[in-house]
């Protein structure tokens, strides 16, 4: 069964650092999306990304945050500034279309010291 | 998206039937019911969804009211790797972002 993978599983950066996270999401879904989730509090919407374009994002997801589909497989989140509330599983999602379902990859634990 | 509600927690015997409760009153007619789960701190797993119509397939059961104004999410038989999670999520066709709740923490013992 297809699945969206992620990677890395853990990184730890330093206050101020960059951080990219990459997501590979199943191969023929063309929206994406990107969730965080705090330890210990609710799953949020960051981002949708469809056709190179960003479709949706959420107040969460400001200046700081940059999203790309480098490649026709990778689908990555650019944290350019990491500060210490950055701190969350972040969890890369997929759909074949805006009204089908979204799948889940297993998420990247960020620890911004 | 309408707003739902669920019990913050629920205990179930292993083997037994799971039924998580969800009120979502202000559900649009275009809108549907999606249920996921969160086992630890894992990505969010699909489980199901539906309009109008109840829904079952290899993990669960979808019951919807008739006035659309709550759903059950029945899991038949309980087993431990039951234990999560669940959230009700209820979702337009206008927008691309899942809104999670809290959720109801399911608790399945032997």
């Amino acid at each position: 069964e297809p699945e969206v993978t992620q990677t890395p599983s853990h990184q730890v950066t330093q206050m101020g650092q960059e951080v990219i996270l990459r997501c590979v999401p199943i191969s023929n879904h063309l929206y994406f999306y990107w969730y965080r989730q705090i330890l210990g509090q609710k799953v949020e919407f960051l981002v949708s990304f469809y056709n190179n374009e960003i479709s949706e994002k959420s107040e969460i997801f400001d200046d700081q945050f940059s999203v790309e589909r480098p490649d026709g497989s990778n689908f990555t989140l650019k944290i350019r500034s990491t500060k210490l509330e950055d701190s969350a599983m972040y969890f890369c999602a997929s759909s074949a279309t805006s009204r089908e379902t979204q799948y889940f990859g297993p998420g990247t634990r960020l620890l911004v010291l | 998206d309408a707003k739902t509600t669920q019990p913050t927690s629920m205990d179930c015997a292993e083997g037994r039937a799971a039924n998580l409760p969800c009120n979502h009153s202000t559900i649009s007619g275009n809108e549907y019911v999606y249920w996921y789960r969160q086992i630890h701190s894992q990505g969010p797993q699909y489980i199901i969804h539906g309009l109008k119509n109840n829904e079952t397939n290899e993990m669960a059961s979808l019951i919807i009211t008739e006035d659309r104004k709550s759903s059950t999410l029945i899991l038949p038989h309980a087993t431990l790797r039951d234990t999560a999670v669940y959230y009700c999520i209820v979702k337009g066709q206008a927008g691309t972002a899942l809104i999670f709740g809290k959720g109801t923490t399911l608790s399945v013992s032997s």
